[in-house]
């Protein structure tokens, strides 16, 4: 079956433009999450969506990011008013359960370059 | 001090070596533990969870040291293609708080030489 995607692969946008990443989970996963990555850093957290529950956003850096998830499947990330500091590569993870044996499935990532 | 650290490496080795990882948390409350694959330019994959009694998947072995707080990965007989970076990553569920995020360390790369 399909993987998790995402897209664009790559964006280049100019500092101070919107920009907005899809990600289509897993058909069937519950739960969706959002990472990002600089380069040569660890993997960021960024947000976290479970079914119906309230989303655990303790990881998004600043007020000018948000996420929806739109009826439990896909989910947009976006990034308003965006810095040189936000280029990374955006990556989607979806799993079937949370716990001990819950595997994430990542996607190939959004490459971010804000210029 | 970082929640989940890792020696970056690079490990450099031969085929056929034996070599391992350790990873240390700092948040005794860490319920779940995993390593993670990232090869270059790609996402990670899960490579194996990681059990409290210590689990082994073909030639990795992954251990857990609850007492210690640290994680260690073993990979047995070293292949070319197990060259990548592995992460190392730690779960703290707060369901009351409706946490429920992974914590990835930066990783450990990995470079298996002919």
């Amino acid at each position: 079956g399909a993987g998790v995607s995402q897209s664009p692969s790559n964006k280049v946008t100019e500092k101070g433009k919107d920009v907005e990443l899809r990600c289509d989970p897993i058909s069937g996963h519950t739960a969706l999450y959002w990472y990002r990555q600089s380069l040569g850093q660890g993997l960021e957290f960024l947000i976290y969506f479970q079914g119906n529950s309230a989303p655990d956003k303790s990881g998004l850096p600043s007020d000018r990011f948000s996420a929806e998830r739109t009826g439990g499947s896909v989910s947009t990330l976006t990034i308003q008013r965006t810095q040189q500091e936000d280029s990374a590569v955006y990556l989607c993870a979806s799993s079937s359960k949370t716990g001990s044996r819950e595997t994430q499935y990542f996607g190939p990532g959004t490459r971010l370059l804000v210029l | 001090r970082k929640e989940v650290e890792q020696d970056p490496g690079p490990f450099n080795v031969p085929e056929g070596a034996t070599v391992a990882f350790n990873c240390t948390y700092s948040n005794s409350a860490s319920q779940s533990f995993f390593w993670y694959r990232q090869d270059c330019r790609k996402e990670p994959k899960l490579l194996m969870s990681v059990y409290s009694s210590g689990n082994e998947d073909g030639r990795f072995t992954a251990q857990l040291n609850r007492a210690s707080q640290y994680i260690s990965l073993l990979i047995r007989d070293s292949k070319l293609s197990d060259s990548a970076t592995y992460l190392c990553v730690v779960r703290i569920i707060d369901s009351g708080a409706g946490s429920y995020q992974l914590t990835f360390g930066k990783g450990t790369k990995l470079s298996v030489i002919p």
